[in-house]
């Protein structure tokens, strides 16, 4: 069964800093990746997502994502930080579930937290 | 495009009575729904999964009998909460697949408590 790991529960960075946030997963075959952002209260905003291709995928709001195979890691990086994305941010790798539907199994996410 | 939205945002219950809460998809047709529910702070735990016109096949765990997942349209899911309990207070949110692969759309949320 696929899993998601994501190691960093909370994290908090300076507005202007850099950010990565680190995501691990398991799964037997080529995964479909993705990172999600929740607001307080919200639904799950899709950031960005890998399928195949380039191993560098670039996303919404200026997140990138790093696609490593050897490293079953797909972490999210931003260079400069916003107060505004403080947040709730979730990894997710898609599979077939025994039933044949497509379902995406979610890491416990990261409280991303900024300071002026 | 690809908006979910969810109705109601908030409800609040008395336990032992029943709750339904909508999911649609408002510019796509929805071929997959799912179900989630979070708890503060924690992770999206899936439910269930309906595909339109047949039943939902629910997650280990999860009752069938009191969760009850109706997807009775490619626009329409709706999630009724039977015989709520204070230990049913949560966060619910939907999501929806157009049919295309993995890639989820997901509502606001409903937040219910039951008292």
């Amino acid at each position: 069964a696929q899993s998601v790991t994501q190691p960093d529960i909370h994290i908090t960075v300076s507005e202007g800093a850099s950010l990565e946030l680190r995501c691990n997963y398991s799964y037997g075959a080529t995964p479909y990746l993705f990172w999600y952002v929740q607001s307080p209260g919200q639904g799950l905003q899709l950031l960005l997502k890998y399928f195949s291709g380039d191993t560098l995928v670039q996303g919404i709001k200026g997140f990138e994502a790093e696609f490593k195979r050897s490293q079953s890691s797909f972490n999210l990086r931003k260079p400069s930080v916003h107060w505004s994305d403080a947040a709730e941010y979730f990894c997710a790798v898609g599979a077939l579930s025994n039933f044949g539907n497509e379902k995406l199994t979610f890491g416990t996410g990261t409280r991303l937290t900024i300071i002026p | 495009g690809a908006v979910v939205s969810q109705h109601p945002s908030w409800v609040i219950c008395k336990s032992g009575t029943s709750v339904k809460i909508e999911c649609r998809s408002l510019d796509f047709q929805a071929t997959t729904m799912f179900w989630y529910r979070q708890f503060p702070k924690q992770s999206l735990m899936l439910m269930a999964t309906s595909n339109e016109g047949s039943k939902a096949t629910y997650e280990q765990g999860v009752e069938k009998d009191k969760f009850l997942i109706n997807h009775a349209s490619l626009t329409l899911s709706t999630l009724t909460v039977t015989s709520a309990h204070p230990e049913d207070s949560s966060f619910y949110i939907c999501s929806a697949q157009g049919g295309w692969g993995y890639e989820q759309y997901f509502g606001p949320g409903t937040r219910l408590t039951v008292t």
